[in-house]
């Protein structure tokens, strides 16, 4: 299994303009997550999702979007990017309880965007 | 509503010395607590995790933790502090009690291990 991957690995935007982060997984987790981490600041949960369809807000939803089509797919959309925007973002899955007891989150590598 | 603090942004030790990193949990009901790590430029990596099993929790690279519900504590620890060990840990726990909510989590403690 490659488990959670992310792309691309770096990016910097303009202000303005706008991107989509891709995640994926092949662990056939019902659960996907996007997180922010600012230095000092933890992460922070900007959407989630508890399947194909279906998607729900974290604390800091404001200035993205998401999408989740099949369960293995779940993209970060940034429509117009602003500074307050560069961080450093990761995606998460996780299992369904009943799945072998494995409920934990999984993490990708990140994808590190600068908006100047 | 549940939340972690760790207390200490950043810890330094030397080589072959305990670790000790703090974090207290706020809970109204029973709390699934994790610990998790993240080396430069990496993801995060789950060290061990609470589950209201057994209240000492061991978990990868000699790490292990103690669930202590009149503290509200749940402290990771390492006998003996390893070089590699140097990486930015993070305590969370699950929201909205139970264990199907989203994790929060706590602002991290960066371990610097001296030689």
């Amino acid at each position: 299994n490659a488990g959670v991957t992310q792309t691309p690995k770096f990016r910097i935007l303009k202000i303005g303009q706008s991107m989509t982060l891709q995640c994926a997984q092949d662990m056939n987790h019902n659960y996907m997550y996007w997180y922010r981490q600012d230095p000092g600041m933890g992460l922070k949960l900007i959407y989630y999702s508890v399947g194909a369809g279906i998607t729900d807000k974290g604390e800091v939803p404001n200035g993205y979007n998401v999408s989740r089509s099949t369960t293995e797919d779940f993209p970060l959309r940034l429509e117009l990017a602003a500074p307050s925007q560069t961080s450093v973002y990761f995606c998460a899955s996780r299992p369904l309880r009943d799945s072998g007891g494995e409920e934990w989150e999984f993490f990708g590598p990140g994808t590190r965007l600068t908006v100047l | 509503a549940q939340s972690v603090t760790q207390l200490g942004s950043h810890v330094s030790v030397s080589e072959g010395a305990l670790v000790l990193l703090r974090c207290n949990y706020s809970s109204s009901v029973p709390p699934y607590l994790f610990w998790y790590v993240q080396y430069p430029n990496q993801g995060l990596q789950l060290l061990l995790k609470y589950t209201s099993a057994a209240t000492l929790v061991k978990g990868i690279n000699g790490f292990e933790a103690e669930f202590k519900k009149s503290e509200t504590s749940f402290h990771l620890t390492k006998p003996s502090a390893h070089m590699s060990d140097a990486a930015e840990y993070f305590c969370a726990v699950r929201g909205g009690g139970g264990s199907q909510g989203n994790l929060i989590f706590g602002k991290g403690t960066k371990l610097s291990v001296k030689p």
